[in-house]
């Protein structure tokens, strides 16, 4: 069955450390890719997507994501994160451009000062 | 000015009722989205469209039901038949071109 995996329901960082974020997903081709944001009792805003080309791919805020064909992995990266980026992050997997769309659990991020 | 409208932000209803969900787009996008969010279950889906007068089940449909009479418009019903209605739930719409998903600020149900 199709599947998106956030393995790490919480992670805490230190403001001005690096944050890594794992999804890993379970399709039989590249599916289209896409990275949220939700602050407490808001909508989602995408940080950023893919869906072909360059495997590495930059986005709103700072943030970037590496697409991996082999490990089936869209790891979302921020070099330096800030105590705003405090919040839920949720991959996003849909085998087509306007079709059936699959989040992940999510993650929530604790930045400390 | 675009954007996806959910009403209403909050809303009570007394266990046994049916409740029904408003989300109205004005983008133009061709494809909604109902899902339901619970903690630490991140975002199920529950029904979708892509055209009017036609919708798919997604991952927890029953209890639910939708309708797509017109673009614009993806009403979602919470039956009775829900055991645990109570949770943030959220429209989407998304177009073929630009094929991200954007959100409406939800509607949060209670069912006391």
């Amino acid at each position: 069955a199709q599947s998106v995996t956030q393995p790490d329901i919480h992670i805490t960082v230190s403001e001005g450390a690096s944050l890594e974020l794992r999804c890993n997903y379970s399709y039989g081709a590249t599916p289209y890719l896409f990275w949220y944001v939700q602050s407490p009792g808001q909508g989602l805003q995408l940080l950023l997507k893919y869906f072909s080309g360059d495997t590495l791919v930059q986005g709103i805020k700072g943030f970037e994501a590496e697409f991996k064909r082999s490990q089936s992995s869209f790891n979302l990266r921020k070099p330096s994160v800030h105590w705003s980026d405090a919040a839920e992050y949720f991959c996003a997997v849909g085998l087509d451009s306007w079709g059936k769309l699959q989040f992940g659990a999510g993650t929530q991020v604790v930045v400390t000062p | 000015d675009g954007g996806i409208t959910q009403s209403p932000k909050y809303l009570f209803r007394k266990e046994g009722q049916n409740v029904t969900l408003s989300c109205e787009q004005n983008l133009n996008h061709d494809a909604m989205y109902w899902y339901r969010q619970d903690p630490g279950q991140g975002l199920r889906l529950i029904y979708y469209s892509q055209i009017v007068n036609d919708f798919q089940k997604g991952d927890i449909a029953e209890g639910y039901s939708v309708s797509r009479e017109k673009k614009e418009s993806f009403p979602l019903t919470v039956t009775s038949a829900q055991k645990n209605p109570t949770a943030f739930y959220l429209c989407a719409t998304r177009d073929r071109l630009n094929t991200e998903a954007f959100f409406g600020q939800g509607t949060r149900l209670t069912v006391v």
